[in-house]
């Protein structure tokens, strides 16, 4: 049974740049969220996908934008981007509805603004 | 404010427990979660509350109290495995957002 697959792994961009990552959930999940987590510091919410919608969103600006796909596989996208954008990006599956309903992450996209 | 504060570090040596306090103040509650995080990896699911109490599980178990604001996560019988980053986390509500605290980071020594 494959977890959550974020890729790619490491990126390197300049600033001004645009990145685009992707995560496939864990199988059987529905529900995608798109987490930044700065060094030593915890995961931070960007938004939320489900049925290829945004249903909730951080405090984040206009400039990350998503999309989720029918197979529930999803993209984070950040356009023109600033140093401050430099992270590990994490996404996280669930399931709506189930018990507990734990967020299952992947390994994360470090990413590298210079 | 909403905030989940605690604590940055602890150090604990090997077969010895550690108790990582956790508190609160969200918008929400539906549920309080504790991930663990080693160096370079993604954070994964230790243990889950939604009622007051202690749910036990293994050599961890977590503390609720709903009307402090307060949970906790004792790691008994440390191994140096256990050296890792926990996370204390609520979901803020049922469609699933979660909001982390900061991690404390446990060093494990022999």
């Amino acid at each position: 049974d494959a977890g959550v697959t974020q890729s790619p792994t490491h990126l390197i961009k300049t600033r001004g740049q645009q990145v685009t990552l992707r995560c496939s959930p864990k199988s059987g999940h529905d529900t995608v969220s798109w987490y930044q987590q700065a060094l030593g510091q915890g995961p931070q919410f960007i938004f939320q996908y489900y049925e290829e919608e945004e249903r909730q969103r951080g405090n984040f600006p206009d400039r990350f934008s998503g999309h989720q796909f029918p197979n529930y596989s999803s993209e984070l996208n950040v356009n023109a981007l600033l140093l401050g954008d430099s992270a590990l990006y994490l996404c996280a599956s669930s399931l709506q509805g189930a018990n507990t309903g734990e967020l299952f992450f992947g390994e994360g996209s470090r990413l590298t603004v210079l | 404010g909403q905030n989940i504060d605690q604590p940055t570090e602890m150090t604990a040596t090997e077969g010895a427990i550690v108790q990582i306090n956790c508190t609160y103040q969200t918008s929400g509650f539906n549920g309080l979660f504790w991930y663990q995080q080693h160096a370079g990896e993604a954070p994964t699911f230790l243990s889950y509350n939604v009622l007051d109490g202690l749910e036990e599980k293994g050599r961890f178990s977590s503390f609720l109290s709903r009307s402090k604001g307060y949970s906790y996560l004792l790691l008994k019988e440390l191994q140096m495995k256990d050296s890792a980053s926990y996370l204390c986390a609520v979901r803020t509500d049922s469609w699933g957002k979660f909001q982390f605290g900061a991690g404390t980071q446990v060093v494990v020594t022999p």
